[in-house]
């Protein structure tokens, strides 16, 4: 069974500009989760996804939101750039909310 | 909320040796815990949980103990090898919810 992908794998931009990140969760999982991985703050949850609709929310500002397709995959954005939102942007997919997460590889957005 | 932190950001151990890693919790009332590797250009990967009604569990090579009396939880690998290498993460679940609050990692070092 092929894992968590997530593309793309790396990513420049510039401050002030919008990204969109991509999630192909496990086939046949239904929960998707975004997180953001900093060396300062560590893992953060941004947000949780099911059924297309969003479940829960982490603390950060409406410059990140996300969607999830019928299919169950994800998508994230992140609007206005700032140099800060410079992460490792994790996905994890489970098959029910609250089970065990399976985290894809993570894409790296540095914002110059 | 809970909080969850590890004790030392880095551990260095020789090869064939034991590990210990230790977590520290906040939240008396958390009741799963759960520890994640963390390979260099991977997402983190589910190692092994425990509920608050044992004080341990076993996996294969690894042993989680579980103090609630000092909130505090350890990740034990017997005969480290070099494939342990990585960061390791304990986390629990917060606020009454299943997403899970991260601990800032413990580097892994195994030396040949």
């Amino acid at each position: 069974k092929a894992g968590v992908t997530q593309t793309p794998r790396y990513l420049i931009k510039t401050r002030g500009q919008q990204v969109t990140l991509s999630c192909s969760p496990i086939s046949g999982h239904r929960s998707v989760s975004w997180y953001q991985q900093t060396p300062g703050q560590g893992l953060q949850f941004l947000f949780e996804y099911f059924s297309e609709t969003q479940r829960n929310k982490g603390n950060f500002p409406g410059r990140f939101s996300g969607r999830q397709f019928s299919n169950s995959r994800s998508e994230m954005n992140v609007s206005t750039l700032e140099l800060g939102d410079s992460a490792l942007y994790l996905c994890a997919s489970s098959w029910d909310r609250g089970g065990e997460q399976y985290f894809g590889p993570g894409t790296r957005l540095t914002v110059t | 909320g809970e909080s969850v932190g590890l004790h030392l950001p880095t551990l260095s151990v020789q090869e064939g040796d034991n590990s210990i890693i230790n977590c520290a919790y906040s939240n008396s009332a958390s009741d799963y815990f759960i520890w994640y590797k963390q390979e260099s250009g991977k997402g983190p990967q589910f190692i092994i949980d425990i509920r608050s009604n044992m004080d341990k569990r076993q996996g294969q090579r690894v042993t989680v103990l579980l103090n609630k009396t000092v909130k505090h939880l350890s990740l034990q690998i017997a005969a480290t090898q070099p494939g342990d290498s990585a960061v390791y993460f304990c986390a629990a679940p917060s606020g009454g919810s299943y997403i899970p609050t991260f601990g800032r990692g413990t580097s892994l070092i195994v030396h040949p």
